[in-house]
């Protein structure tokens, strides 16, 4: 069964850091591209940052770039969210989800998602 | 930036059917996936491809496309379809896209 759990969220000051991870189980990490969602509180999906299986190539959303960086250690079947010069207006729950190419780009599983709470 | 314009809101009666319009531009030349997210939960991808059901989603649940319009149909909708719905791309500026979101009602 595909699991993805995620973890690290919390409560953080505007201009602190934060470091996300995403544990995934149950397929072969490491040849699946994995994402970043975020969703602010009453709010839409966004999408955050992306990775391609091997770290070679990662995208990231303008409101982003330059602030947080994606990382993953395919050995650990984990990917992480480094999280600097956090803003009010990154409070959100943020979700990991494996993207399937196959299937059109599509994220076919998502984690539960960890809760993220910029605030001071 | 990239835009996937949704309705806010579609209301429909139980065993009724429900749209969920999708418009973005060159949307026809890009394909699209759909989104359940029922309140608390994570998203579930319920429409990949355009038209294509992963295994497990209700025949319900069927995809189109015509021109740069999307669509999600739901055919005798039932009280558990109320959820937000969303529409998303792959563009390459930036690499994803989402649609605004549509809250569908059941009365």
């Amino acid at each position: 069964e595909v699991q993805l759990v995620e973890s690290g969220g919390g409560l953080v000051k505007p201009g602190g850091s934060l470091r996300l991870s995403c544990a995934a189980s149950g397929f072969t990490f490491s040849v699946y591209g994995m994402n970043w969602v975020r969703q602010a509180p009453g709010k839409g999906l966004e999408w955050v940052s992306s990775s391609s299986t091997g770290s070679r190539f990662t995208y990231y959303a303008d409101l982003v770039e330059g602030r947080f960086t994606m990382s993953r250690d395919n050995a650990k079947n984990s990917l992480f969210l480094q999280m600097d010069s956090l803003r009010v207006e990154d409070t959100a729950v943020y979700y990991c989800a494996r993207e399937e190419i196959t299937s059109g780009y599509s994220f076919d599983y998502w984690g539960h998602g960890t809760l993220v709470t910029v605030s001071s | 930036s990239y835009e996937l314009t949704q309705p806010p809101s579609v209301s429909v009666s139980p065993g009724q059917t429900a749209h969920i319009t999708c418009s973005g531009d060159k949307l026809g030349n890009k394909y699209a996936c759909w989104y359940q997210q029922k309140s608390g939960q994570s998203p579930v991808l319920v429409i990949y491809r355009d038209t294509k059901r992963p295994s497990g989603i209700p025949e319900r649940f069927t995809g189109s496309k015509s021109g740069n319009t999307a669509t999600l149909t739901i055919s005798g909708t039932q009280a558990m379809d109320e959820a937000d719905y969303y529409c998303q791309v792959w563009d390459s500026s930036p690499a994803y896209v989402f649609g605004t979101g549509t809250k569908v009602t059941v009365l």
